[in-house]
Formats: C-alpha cells, sequence, structure tokens
C-alpha cells in the first residue's frame, strides 16, 4: 500500500528566505514521487519528478527535492522564496511499475510575506 | 497546443438534482482520471479510464458516482441526487505513458456548489 504524509499544512515565510516543505511517504515497492503546485483558481502543474534515477530532482521555478530512501522522505526545497510562490503543494506518490494510480498528500499551503 | 479542459467551471444546484461534469482531455492521451478536492483536503481518486480496459472505479464515494468515456476521448462524470457533502472542486487529468515519460496534465476543475 502506498501513503503520502505531508507534515505541515502550513508554512510561512518571509521574502528571499529559504523554503522546506516537508514529505514522507510510505511504498511497498519503488515508488515514483512528484511535487505537484496549485496557484490559487488555477489547475495542478508538476514542479518536479522523481523516477529512480538522481537522488536530487531539479524542478521548475529554482525548487528542488532530494529523495532520502532510508528516510523515506521527499521535502521539496527552495533557496530563496518569491512572492509568486505562494501556492497549494501537494506531494505525491505512485508505483508506476504496478499502476498509474496517483496518491496524494493533503498539500501544504505557502504563504510569502514581503 | 489545447491543455485539458472542463466543464462548466462553476456549477451550483440543489440538494437531490442531477449534475454532468465534462473532461476533454489532451488528444492522443489514452489515460483519463477523476479526482474530487474537497476544502482543505487533497485530491481523492475517483476513477480511472485507460483505452479500451475496464475502468477502475475502486475511488468512486458511493453509486450515485458514474463515468464514461465516449471513444476515448471525453469523459462525463454524473452525480446523482446531490447531496451537500459532493460539493468539492472536481478535477480532471490525463496522460500517455510513455517509456521515458510520464505525467499527468489537469484540467482546471469544476466547482460543485450543492446547495
Amino acid at each position: 500500500a502506498q501513503s503520502v504524509t505531508q507534515l505541515d499544512s502550513h508554512v510561512s515565510v518571509s521574502e528571499g528566505t529559504p523554503v522546506l516543505l516537508r514529505c514522507n511517504y510510505s511504498s511497498s515497492y519503488s515508488p515514483s514521487l512528484f511535487w505537484y503546485v496549485q496557484h490559487p483558481n488555477k489547475g495542478l502543474q508538476l514542479l518536479l519528478k522523481y523516477t529512480s534515477a538522481a537522488t536530487l530532482v531539479k524542478g521548475i521555478n529554482g525548487f528542488e527535492a532530494e529523495f532520502k530512501k532510508s528516510e523515506t522522505s521527499f521535502h521539496l526545497t527552495k533557496p530563496s522564496a518569491h512572492m509568486s510562490d505562494a501556492a497549494e503543494y501537494f506531494c505525491v506518490v505512485s508505483d508506476l511499475d504496478y499502476t498509474d494510480k496517483l496518491i496524494f498528500g493533503t498539500g501544504t499551503r505557502l504563504q510569502v510575506f514581503p | 497546443g489545447a491543455g485539458v479542459s472542463q466543464s462548466p467551471s462553476n456549477k451550483v444546484t440543489e440538494k437531490g438534482k442531477d449534475v454532468e461534469l465534462r473532461c476533454d482531455p489532451i488528444s492522443g492521451h489514452t489515460a483519463l482520471y477523476w479526482y474530487r478536492q474537497s476544502l482543505g483536503q487533497g485530491l481523492e481518486f475517483l476513477i480511472y479510464f485507460q483505452g479500451n480496459s475496464a475502468p477502475d472505479k475502486s475511488g468512486l464515494p458511493s453509486d450515485r458516482f458514474s463515468a464514461e468515456r465516449t471513444g476515448g476521448s471525453v469523459s462525463t462524470l454524473t452525480i446523482q441526487r446531490t447531496q451537500q457533502e459532493d460539493s468539492a472542486v472536481y478535477l480532471c487529468a490525463s496522460w500517455v505513458r510513455t517509456a521515458s515519460y510520464n505525467e499527468q496534465f489537469f484540467g482546471p476543475g469544476t466547482r460543485l456548489t450543492v446547495l
């Protein structure tokens, strides 16, 4: 069985400071992991994905995430937050070798203050 | 190119009425998904179509929910006898799996409000 836990429902940072959005997963197989972003009144957009290649994955808008199997984590980071990063972020797990279903976390709302 | 489109963007209905939500996937995408996003929740999987295979309906919350996909393209999600707890944003996604690429593309969603 697969599951994903986003440890923070809300994260607030000041513009220019680092961002850390935490995600832990559970998977019986080798997982594929994704981060999606949802801006207000916009559709979901893929930020980055891990599919058993390099463990440090770089995505769009300066975001990156590191797959740590020993910690079953896939935390999302960005060195310097921008006002436009304010959005809802979803961590997603799938065992793509066996299923096409994606399991979504409950989301983390990122607020960025000037 | 065109992305996934959904209609209507907003739907307000009265309790007990039936509603139909439409999804137009990206042309050529063989897989189509429906998800539900309730306020403050993640995305809840509802149903999945892949090519001509029987759909995976394991996420449908009750028999009031049904979906069909005609001609391997457009899909309609139908909710019969709507209840207030059906109020949510209903999202559709499509993708085509290749050896090196897999990504679901999401539509903007239909916001359903049941009064």
